[in-house]
């Protein structure tokens, strides 16, 4: 099975500040790498696919790169809402993993 | 509006049995993949099961391999999760979700199974 890890595990952050989370697949899985951001007690939500694909309605503060191995998100500008725990996982194969998630709240 | 509605949750003794729903509108759902994924409380999520279009390919978590069991009625647009010799452990929220462009897309707000005695 492929693992994933994410990092940080939490972070506290400003509004307006640019945050960047990490995620770690334990082998190649090309582009196949989505993001996800769930609030308490709401059910996930897509917001990158495929690497760095923004799914429709997702605003364009949210960005995604990398391959193989190594992926990042990005939020360019923290914005209240933003405030959330984000999951990356990945769809090369099943079972298709999740990362342990990264807790995003107010510094 | 794409709709996903789950339901079929509840509290239920080890050893038991319960079927999820899933129902879909606002969809052609025989178009779709879709999967399950699950929560436990304050924990974060895990992949459950896929099932394709045709219901001709399915795949399950290793965890559940054996006692779960994915289906899909695509005249009815519902989905299914059979989950027998229910286990403490197995006690979460479920999702479904809409599989697309190799993610899940559309989620449903999940219901509720409690293993306990």
């Amino acid at each position: 099975d492929i693992q994933m890890t994410q990092s940080p595990s939490s972070l506290s952050a400003f509004v307006g500040d640019r945050v960047t989370i990490t995620c770690r697949a334990s082998q190649s899985i090309s582009s196949f790498l989505n993001w996800y951001q769930q609030k308490p007690g709401k059910a996930p939500k897509l917001l990158i696919y495929v690497a760095s694909s923004l799914q429709s309605g997702v605003p364009s503060r949210f960005s995604g790169s990398g391959s193989g191995t190594d992926f990042t998100l990005t939020i360019s500008s923290l914005q209240l809402e933003d405030f959330a725990t984000y999951y990356c996982q990945q769809s090369y194969s099943i079972p298709f993993t999740f990362g342990p998630g990264t807790k995003v709240d107010i510094k | 509006e794409v709709q996903l509605v789950e339901s079929g949750g509840g509290l239920v003794q080890p050893g038991g049995s319960l079927r999820l729903s899933c129902a879909a509108s606002g969809i052609t759902f025989s178009n779709y993949w879709m999967h399950w994924v699950r929560q436990a409380p304050g924990k974060g999520l895990v992949w459950v099961s896929r099932i394709n279009s045709d219901a001709s390919n399915t795949g399950y978590a290793d965890s559940v391999k054996g006692r779960f069991t994915i289906s899909r009625d695509n005249a009815k647009s519902t989905l299914y999760l059979l989950v027998n010799s229910l286990r403490a452990e197995d006690t979460a929220t479920y999702y479904c979700a809409t599989g697309y462009n190799h993610a899940m897309d559309v989620w449903g707000r999940g219901t509720t199974v409690t293993v306990s005695s």
